[in-house]
């Protein structure tokens, strides 16, 4: 039971690129989420899909696209990254909606130039 | 929306003493309340939670205690040890819809030998 699998695990850009983060769940839950988190800030909500099917925007979604591929995978998409945007980003998912346990993978390191 | 403040951001024991983090929210309709301990390099790991409905839960060595009036929770760490090095991230949720958690900004807790 791998839980919460994410892809890339680092990752560098130049400015102006894209690229997608992959996330995937085996424990067949319903909600899941993606988070941002910088040295100080704690983890910031970006996007997050309550349910196949619906995404809605979290605290910081600007410069941001997510794509709810199925109940087990949720991607994050950086049109035209920036520097602002290099931050450790973890996926989470829970079994229901609202006040239901998450459960991270191991993140990815991005770093724009 | 919510806002989630912990204290402090570093916290130095001597292993065998107990630690004790504390964190504030503002949002009253919050109900949900988890624990987060995160290793370096790696995701946050629930440790422990507490629903609006109890004041106390206790797990081992680690305890979480809930004061809803006044808004505030806090998680006790008996017996400390050189494992419990870490960040420790407390977070609250209304529950509402499937929005995410809103974290405090974490307590780096160093464990002396």
């Amino acid at each position: 039971n791998a839980g919460v699998t994410q892809t890339p695990k680092f990752q560098v850009l130049k400015t102006g690129q894209s690229m997608t983060l992959q996330c995937a769940q085996d424990m067949n839950h319903n909600s899941m989420y993606w988070y941002r988190q910088d040295p100080g800030m704690g983890l910031r909500l970006i996007y997050y899909s309550a349910s196949e099917g619906t995404t809605d925007k979290g605290e910081v979604p600007n410069g941001y696209n997510v794509s709810r591929l199925n109940k087990r995978e949720f991607s994050l998409r950086l049109e035209s990254a920036a520097p602002s945007q290099t931050s450790v980003y973890f996926c989470a998912s829970s079994p229901s909606a609202g006040g239901a346990t998450q459960y991270f993978g191991p993140g990815t390191r991005l770093l724009v130039l | 929306g919510e806002n989630v403040e912990q204290h402090p951001s570093t916290l130095s024991v001597q292993e065998g003493d107990s630690a004790v983090i504390k964190c504030t929210y503002s949002d009253s309709a919050s109900n949900y309340f988890p624990w987060y301990k995160q290793e370096l390099g790696k995701g946050p790991q629930l440790i422990i939670d507490i629903r609006s409905n109890v004041g106390e839960k206790k797990d081992q060595r680690i305890a979480v205690t809930l004061n809803k009036t006044a808004k505030h929770f806090s998680l006790h760490i008996t017996e400390t040890q050189p494992e419990d090095s870490a960040v420790y991230f407390c977070a609250a949720s209304h529950g509402r819809g499937a929005d995410g958690l809103t974290f405090g900004k974490g307590t780096h807790l160093i464990i002396q030998p």
